[in-house]
């Protein structure tokens, strides 16, 4: 089956660095991404993953290892406005599949 | 440059009836790719256009069906409305088939009752 698996939850403090893992029951796709929403709002792309290794875009890094079926978002310097869910998602058979995302709460 | 657009922003209808939602993709996008957000249950896979031809459907029933435009614009349709069918239906769009990022328009607010 396909499959993506993230907590539910994440509570981290403001100026912190937290991480949000996801991981697979899946094979054969070409890469793992990541998308930020804020509430109310649409998903935004935030990185892919093509390979397995750390993507760095600023204060926001992603991280996949296809042997271990694991992937992280980490974002650093956190900051109120980085209060979201966040959802990572594959391509797998001509579909790009989500997980239920993690909702990211910070406390100041 | 203009992003992914949808209409309506709200939709209300009755249990039995049919809703068509409409998505504008990004100027120059070829792919369109339609999801359920019903809360708590991230977003589900529903179709994949691209081209104008219906490349994948995801596990939802027949009532669930859309096609995509000359134009690439793309309409979603569910017919014989149930409650559980109330959500939030996103439109995205990608440059072409292959690409990994997806740019999202601001979703139908579809209430069923």
């Amino acid at each position: 089956g396909q499959s993506l698996e993230q907590p539910s939850e994440v509570t981290a403090v403001e100026g912190a660095i937290v991480q949000i893992n996801c991981t697979y029951q899946t094979s054969g796709f070409y890469g793992l991404s990541w998308y930020q929403q804020h509430d109310g709002g649409a998903p935004t792309f935030l990185s892919y993953n093509a390979l397995d290794g750390l993507e760095e875009t600023g204060r926001f890094s992603s991280f996949l290892s296809r042997s271990d079926s694991y992937g992280y978002l980490l974002l650093q310097e956190l900051q109120m406005k980085d209060s979201a869910s966040y959802f990572c998602a594959v391509n797998r058979d001509d579909k790009i599949i989500f997980g239920k995302g993690t909702r990211l709460h910070i406390l100041p | 440059e203009a992003g992914v657009t949808q209409s309506p922003t709200h939709l209300i209808k009755t249990r039995g009836q049919q809703a068509t939602l409409r998505c504008s993709p990004i100027s120059g996008h070829t792919s369109v790719y339609w999801y359920q957000q019903a809360l708590g249950l991230g977003l589900q896979f529903l179709l994949w256009y691209d081209e104008g031809e219906e490349r994948n459907r995801g596990n939802f029933p027949p009532r669930f069906s859309g096609r995509q435009f000359p134009n690439y614009s793309s309409e979603l349709n569910v017919n014989a409305l149930e409650l559980e069918d109330s959500a939030l239906y996103l439109c995205a769009s990608s440059l072409t088939g292959g690409d990994e990022k997806l740019f999202f328009g601001s979703g139908t607010q579809l209430s069923v009752l």
